[in-house]
Order: C-alpha cells, then structure tokens, then sequence
C-alpha cells in the first residue's frame, strides 16, 4: 500500500464550481504538507503549504489537514479554465532531510 | 534569478547509451532531489542530496548515479539506459533548515528505444 493515496481523477467541472481535491496517508511522522499544481508538460508549481492540522486560505485556495483522521484536502473556489491541471498533493516529516511523499495527482477539468 | 534549470529539455537514447541530466539551482538552497514521473504514479524520488558534498538514494535508485558538483549544481547519470528508464526527470531544491518547500525545474523528457 502507499504511503500517500490520491485518485488520479480525472474530476471534470464546470466553471464557477468548487473543486474538491483530497489525499489520504497512512504515516504518522508526516508532519508538513503541500499542494502542488502542475500544468501539462511542465513542472510542478507550489501552490499551498502548512505545517498544522486546521485551515489555510489563500485566494481562491484553501487547504485543509486533519492529522487525527490522516487527511489533507484542497479546495479551490469560482474555478476557472486556467485552473485545468493536475494537482499533487506532497507531505514530509521533520529529520527527513526535506524529503517529500507525493501522491500520484488528480487531474482536473474546468470546462467553459 | 532563473530558479531551478534542467538540460537538456529533451532526449532520446538508445539501449545501452549513456547520458548525463544536468540540474543547476540560483536559490542558495542546500538540498537538492531527483524524481521521475511515470503515468500514474506520481514523483518518485531517485537521489537527493542533503548538502553539498553529500548524497543519497531515494526510493528508486537502480540504474542511476548522481553528483553533487557544488552547492549549486546536481547531476544525474544514466550509466547505461534502458527501455524502463523513460521518464520525464524533475530535479528540485529546497532549504530544509528554513523550510520544507521544494521548487522543481521544468524537466527533461527522456525516451530509451
């Protein structure tokens, strides 16, 4: 089983609607976690990052944790076409060396 | 201030050929990783090296060399390819000691006939 799960969609909306984007993990050591986005044929972006259990917003971003049920979501609101890629989810532990886990990314369509 | 960059963009080798992926940083960041992405499967880490003058094996190191040139500049060798070995390679960095973000470059596709 992997260490990070996230389905690889793809999950099609129509503009204007929520995206909902989540990963499941299963080590408990992890303890910083990221979202990244990644546009077609180009490396991945950082998009959101926190260190705790809880809420982040930026924009129309919002990142959510919660380390009890070892689970992290993102939600991007009033989604745009721009906003078509996919999206990984990434997340490590302190004394890693900075090593991050990623999940294989769900691929999104915003559709006009 | 360019960030990350890989050469080459693109390449094709044949079974058995050698290649060097070049992976250069400008952020003054200590930690730099190779990972290959495969369909389906998300970033897996090859190598990474914690600071210069150190490196590490990943989760998929077989077939692979790395070097740490400098505190700038991080290498990775394919001694003698093979069909498995196409991927699109991603070299990244990051400053643990400040925070845990990695930033990638943009990669470099390569395809082993």
């Amino acid at each position: 089983q992997k260490e990070v799960e996230q389905d690889p969609g793809p999950l099609s909306v129509p503009e204007g609607a929520i995206v909902s984007l989540n990963c499941t993990y299963s080590n408990s050591a992890f303890q910083y976690f990221m979202w990244y986005r990644q546009y077609s044929r180009k490396g991945p972006e950082l998009l959101m990052y926190t260190y705790s259990s809880g809420n982040k917003e930026d924009g129309r971003f919002t990142a959510q944790v919660d380390k009890s049920s070892k689970y992290i979501s993102l939600f991007i609101r009033d989604s745009q076409p721009s906003d078509s890629a996919t999206y990984l989810c990434a997340m490590g532990g302190y004394g890693s060396w900075g090593k991050l886990q990623f999940g294989a990314g769900t691929q999104v369509v915003v559709t006009p | 201030n360019a960030g990350v960059t890989q050469t080459p963009k693109f390449q094709v080798l044949k079974t058995g050929q050698s290649m060097t992926l070049q992976c250069a940083q400008d952020m003054n960041h200590n930690s730099m990783y190779w990972y290959r992405q495969d369909p389906g499967m998300g970033l897996r880490l090859i190598y990474y090296s914690a600071s210069e003058g150190t490196t590490d094996k990943g989760e998929v190191p077989n077939g692979y060399n790395v070097s740490r040139l400098n505190k700038r500049e991080f290498s990775l060798r394919l001694e003698s390819a093979a069909p498995s070995q196409t991927s699109v390679y991603f070299c990244a960095s990051s400053d643990p000691g400040q925070s845990y973000e990695q930033y990638f470059g943009p990669g470099t596709r390569l395809t082993v006939t």
